[in-house]
């Protein structure tokens, strides 16, 4: 199984920083790797495919970048709105497997 | 626009079986995998398996000997088994259609239902 981690596990940030949230895959992934963005009491949304491609729907604030076993999600320019919690998962080989989150608080 | 919604008993006792239907509505259930995961403080988000119409399924190894996933091609529904319940099993349940894009290549799970919180407690 593929253990996926994140870090950090909190960011502390002010609206309008840009941040930068990071993914490890304990063995390539190539570039099979999704992220999704979780609101308070909602489901998890398709945020990145394809380890770089924005889903619909979502600013281009959002970028994403990585291959192998290191990848990179980056908010430009924090909105209220991005304050969530950010899950990265592996497709590559089964199980699928999710990191933990990384939760974007509020400074 | 394919929205999900999971039902089923929101308490469940320890050692019973834990029976969710997952009802798809706005599109076919063909041409996708239809996922289960689940969301616990202690596990996160844990993905337990996908089915398709015709009924293949990939099942994640650390649970499969307790799950189960079926398809009902008729009603547009995807169901999960889950056996022997115990108290680490409490959580929100969710189903979620797996999505191939072909350019950019790449898939995710999109969209997802609201999730069900069940209880494993006597």
């Amino acid at each position: 199984e593929v253990v996926v981690t994140q870090s950090p596990d909190i960011m502390s940030v002010s609206p309008g920083e840009r941040v930068t949230l990071f993914c490890r895959a304990s063995q390539s992934v190539k570039g099979d790797l999704a992220w999704y963005q979780q609101k308070p009491g909602q489901a998890p949304r398709l945020l990145i495919y394809g380890a770089s491609t924005r889903a619909t729907g979502f600013p281009a604030r959002f970028s994403a970048s990585g291959s192998g076993t290191d990848f990179s999600l980056t908010i430009s320019s924090l909105q209220s709105e991005d304050f969530a919690v950010y899950y990265c998962q592996q497709y590559d080989s089964w199980p699928y497997t999710f990191g933990q989150g990384t939760k974007l608080e509020i400074k | 626009q394919v929205q999900l919604q999971e039902s089923g008993p929101g308490l469940v006792k320890p050692s019973e079986t834990l029976s969710l239907t997952c009802s798809v509505s706005g599109g076919s259930i063909r041409d996708y995998y239809w996922s289960w995961i689940r969301q616990s403080p202690a596990k996160g988000l844990e993905w337990f398996g996908c089915i398709n119409y015709s009924g293949t399924t990939h099942y994640n190894p650390s649970l499969r000997s307790r799950v189960t996933i079926l398809v009902d091609t008729s009603r547009n529904q995807v169901s999960l088994s889950l056996r022997s319940v115990t108290a680490a099993d409490t959580a929100i349940y969710y189903c979620a259609r797996g999505v191939w894009f072909a350019d950019p290549r790449g898939w995710g799970l999109d969209p997802w239902g609201q999730g069900t919180l069940v209880t494993v407690s006597s």
